[in-house]
């Protein structure tokens, strides 16, 4: 069963570079796209980008100027960089694939999320 | 690209059958059959109840059902259950090959 398991720094001050890691472990790493998803606390879902094992990716447009996937197939890891926090930068940020289904926009397995707070 | 529209929260008494609708454009929801919905209880993971509309996951209950027409997703709970309190969100491929989720809805079981 693939899981999914995460990590990074969960304090960060405005201005510096999150850099979290998600390891792909108990399944296929290639053939799929590999996510990133955030939830600021007490708000809803924001989908930040996503990478295939080959290094394709695609950004949301709003962050796609701070944001940067990728991807190491040795480790079977994906990461994200995210440049220049801000305090609306807080978030739990969860890894997640659409694995099972073979279907667009079905994510059905997420990491445990990683809090991340920016503040001064 | 501007999040989908879920109704802010929705409620129902146990047994009964509610609705939640996700309205967007022809640029994502009404242009691929690509929707999903999420079910999520405070402090845990999304949890996959919905794909490609009306699919519904190994494991997930057949209480819960999708469906589509023109710019507007919707998912129906029926026979409401105690457990089925939590926040709901849709989500959509988009015609620049991006995702947007919903602004999710509160389901509340009276």
């Amino acid at each position: 069963q693939v899981q999914l398991q995460q990590w990074g720094a969960g304090l960060l001050k405005p201005s510096e570079t999150l850099s979290l890691t998600c390891a792909v472990y108990g399944g296929s790493f290639s053939g799929y796209y590999w996510n990133w998803i955030r939830q600021p606390p007490g708000k809803g879902l924001e989908w930040i980008g996503e990478i295939n094992q080959s290094g394709r990716t695609n950004y949301n447009p709003s962050l796609k100027s701070r944001v940067t996937i990728s991807v190491d197939t040795s480790k079977n890891q994906i990461s994200l960089r995210l440049s220049s926090v801000t305090a609306a930068d807080t978030a739990v940020y969860f890894c997640a694939s659409p694995y099972s289904y073979g279907s667009l926009a079905s994510f059905d397995i997420w990491g445990q999320g990683t809090m991340v707070t920016v503040s001064s | 690209q501007s999040a989908l529209t879920q109704p802010a929260s929705v409620s129902g008494s146990p047994g009964q059958s509610i609705t939640i609708s996700c309205t967007g454009t022809s640029s994502d929801v009404g242009g691929y059959n690509y929707v999903s919905w999420y079910q999520q209880h405070p402090g845990k993971v999304p949890k996959l109840m919905i794909y490609d509309v009306t699919n519904r996951p190994s494991g997930v209950s057949s209480r819960f059902s999708g469906s589509k027409s023109g710019n507007t997703a919707s998912l129906t709970i029926s026979g409401l259950q105690a457990e089925d309190e939590a926040d709901y969100y849709c989500s959509s491929y988009t015609r620049i090959s991006t995702y947007v989720f919903g602004t999710g809805t509160k389901v509340t079981v009276l």
